[in-house]
């Protein structure tokens, strides 16, 4: 079983749709979590970290359910800009060399193609 | 503010050849540092991370090897590079103390083995 995984998608959506994306985890150590976006062959970019409580940023909501193992991402009015790859990622942290890191696995991420 | 740089943008070496891959990170100290490797259609893997100079932790064994010689600067090195090697390589950077310790990554090494 994969450690995050994802519907690769694509989810094709006209300009202005709601669209959710969801992604479950299954290291339950895991201890924070985000949602990045990736254009095509551009490195990834922090989109949000996603809270305990659930947050909102703009046209952007993450929830996440620790019981379940479960992220979302919501997009409002979506906009042809918004067409990527959204990454889901976990994070927990690594000791090793003398010092603590943390790990974030990713999940394949979920292509967005937003249309007019 | 904090930038990170890859060089180069591109590569495309033969099998055999050997590697060299730097990034640097600026406006930050003590960052931690990762090498991650993206292959075609497939998530990023974490290859290396280091938390302080000459600090390396491997994640996967592999035909790769990193090094810290300063602060700010991470290279991922190969002696003789595999067909499998070719992906997107990229850096990243995280300070702890920042919240839910994000990272954040460099623009990325394209690199092609023929």
């Amino acid at each position: 079983r994969k450690e995050v995984e994802q519907d690769p998608g694509p989810f094709n959506v006209p300009e202005g749709a709601t669209v959710a994306f969801n992604c479950t985890y299954s290291n339950s150590a895991s201890q924070s979590f985000f949602w990045y976006r990736q254009d095509c062959r551009k490195e990834p970019k922090l989109l949000m970290s996603v809270y305990s409580s659930g947050n909102e940023d703009g046209r952007f909501t993450a929830q996440l359910n620790r019981a379940s193992q479960y992220i979302s991402l919501l997009i409002r009015d979506s906009k042809l800009s918004d067409s990527a790859t959204y990454l889901c990622v976990v994070n927990y942290y690594l000791s090793g060399g003398g010092g603590t890191a943390s790990k974030l696995t990713f999940g394949t991420g979920t292509r967005l193609q937003v249309t007019l | 503010s904090q930038t990170i740089h890859q060089w180069p943008a591109t590569l495309v070496q033969p099998v055999g050849s050997p590697l060299s891959l730097e990034c640097t990170v600026e406006g930050t100290s003590n960052p931690n540092l990762y090498w991650y490797r993206q292959a075609a259609g497939r998530g990023l893997q974490l290859l290396f991370y280091s938390v302080g100079i000459g600090q390396i932790s491997s994640e996967v064994p592999q035909n790769l090897s990193a090094s810290r010689p300063q602060d700010r600067q991470f290279i991922l090195s190969s002696k003789k590079l595999l067909l499998s090697d070719s992906g997107f390589y990229l850096c990243a950077w995280s300070s702890l103390g920042t919240n839910y310790n994000e990272q954040f990554f460099g623009p990325g090494t394209r690199l092609t083995v023929l």
